[in-house]
């Protein structure tokens, strides 16, 4: 049974560029969150997705946008790149209000 | 709205030494709490978790906690570190019974002293 996968594992970009992350959830969650974590802090909610709407957004600008598929898969989009962007993005996946797991994370360096 | 507050972003101990990371949270209802691990380069792995019931609980790796609700506080312990458990832990919080995204502290860097 495959856990949380995410792609790619690293990238670079430069400023003012598009990013497009994607996640696959664990096989039977529903629900996919994503995290920003900065360098040295723990991860910051971005945003919550459950039957291809978003239910919960935390304090992120409209730049991050995201979209869940009906497979339950995910993607989070961030426009306009910024040097503050550079971080581990980390997606999650639970069935319901389970507990989330997490993915190995994708290393985004804007530069 | 949650909070959570780790005192000490490094804590350092002998190998078989307890292990003591301190973690209170701020909440307006009853928490949800969970205790993740990561290891470099990684993502979080979760320890336990408390939801209702007993407030003792027990995770992976020999790791414990108890939620203490008048100190609004749950504290991850091991009697005795092992080498392999140094890593970065982070303390997280979420409304109880809800759906919410996890509110999590700044982390604690374990470091294990041969």
């Amino acid at each position: 049974d495959a856990g949380v996968t995410q792609s790619p594992t690293h990238l670079i970009k430069t400023r003012g560029q598009q990013v497009t992350l994607r996640c696959s959830p664990k096989s039977g969650h529903d629900t996919v969150s994503w995290y920003q974590q900065a360098l040295g802090q723990g991860p910051q909610f971005i945003f919550q997705y459950y039957e291809e709407e978003e239910r919960q957004r935390g304090n992120f600008p409209d730049r991050f946008s995201g979209h869940q598929f009906p497979n339950y898969s995910s993607e989070l989009n961030v426009n306009a790149l910024l040097l503050g962007d550079s971080a581990l993005y980390l997606c999650a996946s639970n069935q319901r209000i389970d507990t989330q797991y997490f993915g190995p994370g994708t290393r985004l360096t804007v530069l | 709205a949650q909070s959570v507050t780790q005192l000490g972003s490094h804590v350092s101990v002998s190998e078989g030494a307890l292990v003591l990371l301190r973690c209170n949270y701020s909440s307006s209802v009853p928490p949800y709490l969970f205790w993740y691990v990561q290891y470099p380069n990684q993502g979080l792995q979760l320890l336990l978790k408390y939801t209702t019931g007993a407030t003792l609980v027990k995770g992976i790796n020999g790791f414990e906690a108890e939620f203490k609700k008048s100190e609004t506080s749950f504290h991850l312990t091991k009697p005795s570190a092992h080498m392999s458990d140094a890593a970065e832990y982070f303390c997280a919080v979420r409304a109880g019974g809800g759906a919410d995204g996890l509110t999590f502290g700044k982390g604690t860097h374990l470091i294990i002293q041969p």
